[in-house]
């Protein structure tokens, strides 16, 4: 079965440090596409970041940047100069699901404190 | 261009009512995927329609659970004789292009419904 596992139920980061958050997947596919969701309190979900799965660069948006490990099948989200608006869940997911329906973790409750 | 749209927001119901829940696509999106959140949970996919057709509904309970996406109007997922256990949030995304193994179909997101069950 396709599964997404965050390890890191929650964690907090000081304002305008650095926070790493934590993913792996299992799929026997080798072309996919993953996710980085952000679900603040509003629980609007919001795209923060894809990364295709055949390319080798790591996506990058702004602050938010991903390590993508295809053969250890990793996906970690980093996020730089940590602001108070980046408090939220985030969720990692792929497209595993054999209609392109997305399959996600569990998520990680990230704390930015002042 | 407006975004998903979804409503209600918030639906209260007790135990044995229906509950039906309404998802607009965003304009010129012809394909809906219904996503369902537990509590402390991450989303999980229930159904994906396309216009007057289901697709796939491999996530969806068989017993209780419908979902339609008529020519005309929103996509709905209707819920029977509702539980404690189907309270959680219901959210559909659009897409405009149709879904594929691997292949990669932006979905954008409504935001949500929010089923409580008395």
């Amino acid at each position: 079965a396709q599964t997404v596992t965050q390890s890191q139920p929650e964690m907090s980061v000081q304002e305008a440090e650095t926070v790493t958050l934590s993913c792996t997947y299992d799929t026997s596919e080798n072309n996919y596409y993953l996710f980085w969701y952000k679900q603040p309190p509003s629980r609007q979900m919001i795209l923060v970041i894809r990364q295709e799965a055949y390319k080798q660069q790591n996506a990058t948006e702004n602050r938010f940047s991903v390590n993508f490990q295809k053969a250890a099948k990793s996906f970690s989200l980093k996020i730089s100069d940590s602001q108070l608006g980046d408090t939220a869940m985030y969720f990692c997911a792929f497209n595993g699901g054999s209609q392109g329906n997305l399959i996600f973790g569990k998520g990680t409750k990230l704390s930015v404190k002042p | 261009n407006a975004g998903v749209m979804q409503n209600p927001r918030h639906l209260v119901r007790r135990r044995g009512q229906e509950a039906r829940l309404r998802c607009s696509p965003m304009k010129g999106h012809s394909h809906v995927y219904w996503y369902r959140q537990l509590p402390e949970e991450g989303l999980k996919f229930m159904v994906y329609l396309q216009k007057e057709n289901i697709i796939d509904e491999s996530g969806m309970p068989k017993e209780r659970f419908s979902a339609e996406f008529p020519k005309e109007g929103p996509s709905i997922l209707r819920i029977q004789q509702v539980v404690r256990g189907d309270s959680a949030a219901y959210f559909c995304a659009s897409s405009p292009r149709a879904g594929g193994q691997s292949s990669y179909n932006e979905q954008f997101f409504g935001p949500g419904t929010r089923l409580t069950v008395l």
